[in-house]
């Protein structure tokens, strides 16, 4: 039974670039979280999605960022014209519904150069 | 105030020691609570989820405190691999999302 899987685990965007992270949830998990965690700060929630839905996205910069999690397929992160403060790790979260327990992948970290 | 609150530390202890963090949250409405610890910036990794009355595993315990709203975590007989960041978890806020403390520090030393 795999885990959360992110992909890339590594991306290295120039500023200006648009930056696309992906997340396949664990096996009949249908809510996903995004947090994004600077150097030296704590996880910061970002969204919260179910399948076809965003549930909360107070987190997420007004601008330039945006999340979906289709009936198929992996959920995304997308990150248009990157700036060098979008450089962080961004991990996601699945779990089964929303008072449970949420096991992360090993998420995706951006670097903007 | 913050959703959830956790004093930073580091804690620094002893091999053998026993420690114990507490962590506050502000939404009297939260129903679920968990610890979670992440390692050098890896990814967060739960390890248990906190029940009102309580609950134990291993050297590992977990209380909450409704009224006070508060959670704590003590464990027993610190082990140098038990060194890591301690992140406090509660659902909070509209669709209950989960949010995370800032983390505790634990330095556990030979």
């Amino acid at each position: 039974n795999a885990g959360v899987m992110q992909n890339p685990r590594h991306l290295v965007r120039r500023r200006g670039q648009e930056a696309r992270l992906r997340c396949s949830p664990m096996k009949g998990h249908s809510h996903v979280y995004w947090y994004r965690q600077l150097p030296e700060e704590g996880l910061k929630f970002m969204v919260y999605l179910q399948k076809e839905n965003i549930i909360d996205e107070s987190g997420m910069p007004k601008e330039r960022f945006s999340a979906e999690f289709p009936k198929e397929g992996p959920s995304i992160l997308r990150i248009q014209q990157v700036v060098r403060g979008d450089s962080a790790a961004y991990f996601c979260a699945s779990s089964t519904t929303q008072n449970t327990e949420a096991f992360f992948g090993q998420g995706t970290r951006l670097t903007v150069v | 105030r913050k959703e959830v609150e956790q004093d930073p530390g580091p804690f620094n202890v002893p091999e053998g020691a026993t420690v114990a963090f507490n962590c506050t949250y502000s939404n009297s409405a939260s129903q679920s609570f968990f610890w979670y610890r992440q390692d050098c910036r890896k990814e967060p990794k739960l390890l248990m989820s906190v029940y009102s009355s309580g609950n134990e595993d291993g050297r590992f315990t977990a209380q909450l405190n409704r009224a006070s709203q508060y959670i704590s975590l003590l464990i027993r007989d610190s082990k140098l691999s038990d060194s890591a960041t301690y992140l406090c978890v509660v659902n909070s806020g509209y669709g209950n999302k989960l949010v995370f403390g800032a983390g505790t520090i634990l330095r556990v030393k030979s």
